[in-house]
């Protein structure tokens, strides 16, 4: 029952640097998102992909990007941190082509830029 | 753009007793389905109950109901019968039909019940 396992769980980077935000789903689902969510501020959509090979921004994708390239992983890539990327990230997951909304979502990243 | 809005940061009840979470939203779509997800403290968010637009029945789950007004766009949430357990941030969440199954989210409001 491992559903949507995000590593690492903390992190804390110095500005200038990069890091990936892991992100795996044992479910077999085609839809994955990124989200962040900023104190008061609610859940940003990143990046979202509809399968493996297919990804678009969401409303927030300045500063990072993604891959898909198997159903299960979709990583999340921040180039050039930024204090403005400190943040609790949440990656999420779908079956999709269903309009259900129910998404089922990770544990968590948090990071802090410094 | 579509946007939620939950105009109560914070709200408190206690334990046995009811209470109504608010949630308003702005959209120009006709379809579209509306959504209350539940954060226990450092646990993983889950959904809590789902409304389709196109249904004038309100939603229930258990001692969750929704009061759905489509016409004033409002959303709100009453949790019956208040559990410790029932602590937890809640976001209300707008998704549109055939969008990718892409939500919208509100700023949340935290729920503390107290014993």
């Amino acid at each position: 029952n491992a559903g949507v396992t995000q590593t690492p769980k903390f992190r804390i980077l110095k500005i200038g640097q990069s890091m990936t935000l892991q992100c795996t789903q044992d479910m077999n689902h085609n839809y994955m998102y990124w989200y962040r969510q900023d104190p008061g501020m609610g859940l940003k959509l990143i990046y979202y992909s509809v399968g493996a090979g297919i990804t678009d921004k969401g409303e927030v994708p300045n500063g990072y990007n993604v891959s898909r390239s198997t159903t299960e992983d979709f990583p999340l890539r921040l180039e050039l941190a930024a204090p403005s990327q400190t943040s609790v990230y949440f990656c999420a997951s779908s079956p999709g082509q269903a309009n259900t909304g129910e998404l089922f979502f990770g544990e968590g990243s948090r990071l802090t830029v410094l | 753009a579509q946007t939620v809005t939950q105009s109560q940061p914070e709200m408190s009840v206690q334990e046995a007793e009811t209470v109504t979470l608010s949630c308003t939203y702005d959209t120009s779509e006709s379809n579209y389905y509306l959504f209350w997800y539940k954060q226990p403290p450092s646990r993983q968010m889950i959904l809590v109950i789902r409304q389709e637009a196109y249904k004038q029945q309100n939603a229930t789950e258990n001692r969750f109901s929704v009061n759905f007004q489509k016409a004033a766009k409002s959303f709100s949430l009453k949790i019956s019968d208040s559990q410790l357990g029932d602590t937890a941030m809640y976001f209300c969440a707008f998704m549109k039909q055939g969008g990718s199954e892409k939500l919208v989210f509100g700023k949340g409001t935290k729920l503390t019940v107290n014993p």
